[in-house]
């Protein structure tokens, strides 16, 4: 069985303060995703990575930064928080490039931003 | 530009009825589909994909989604729904645009009632 597992479940931060978000996968996955969820809104991709130290913007990397060091861990980092940033946040892995990946998806991280 | 709807916010329906939601697409290609799952508090799980053949494609849980490429659409059922199906349900549609992208509708929260 795929695991995903993010470090907090809940997290409260103040307006300036950096965070990181990880997560981390143990099924030697290839691909590593981070989303932002929003009622009404989906799931809205913020950067995504098909290899270590490798990371593509996805539709929203405004505010975001990410690293990946080592294949199954891969870090979302918000440089200076603000409260429009206050969101779910999901991390997901798949196997591959080829169009049918299923991507297996993490608890969530909540995050408030004060 | 590629998109996903899906046109129900919310649907309520009684325990025992059947379920059908709807995805609707915007892609060129052929795309890949996929429909997942999220129950309250965790992450997405997927339900079903299609990626080509059989246009009607069983999933996990006894839902099963049809393909309709003149419509576009890409709907979910199930013929009896159960108590414990009560989660929101996300429509994707997977891009091959030299690396592998997923879209994600809004989301579609169903409420079952007794």
């Amino acid at each position: 069985d795929v695991k995903v597992t993010q470090s907090s479940r809940y997290l409260v931060k103040r307006t300036g303060e950096k965070v990181f978000l990880e997560c981390v996968q143990d099924m030697d996955h290839e691909n590593m995703f981070w989303y932002r969820q929003d009622p009404g809104l989906g799931l809205r991709l913020i950067y995504f990575s098909y290899d270590v130290k490798m990371k593509e913007k996805g539709d929203i990397p405004e505010g975001y930064s990410v690293s990946r060091e080592k294949k199954e861990r891969f870090s979302l980092i918000l440089e200076s928080a603000s409260t429009n940033q206050t969101s779910m946040y999901l991390c997901a892995s798949s196997s591959d490039r080829r169009g049918t990946d299923t991507q297996y998806f993490g608890p969530g991280t909540r995050l408030t931003v004060l | 530009a590629q998109s996903v709807t899906q046109p129900d916010i919310h649907i309520t329906v009684s325990e025992g009825a059947s379920l059908e939601l709807r995805c609707n697409y915007s892609y060129g290609a052929t795309p890949y589909l996929f429909w997942y799952v999220q129950s309250p508090g965790q992450g997405l799980q997927l339900l079903l994909k299609y990626f080509s053949g059989d246009t009607l494609v069983q999933g996990i849980k006894g839902f099963e989604a049809e393909f309709k490429r003149s419509q576009s659409s890409f709907n979910l059922r199930k013929p009896s729904v159960h108590w414990s199906d009560a989660a929101e349900y996300f429509c994707a549609v997977g891009l091959n645009t030299g690396g592998f992208k997923t879209i994600f509708g809004a989301g579609t929260r169903l409420f079952v009632k007794a």
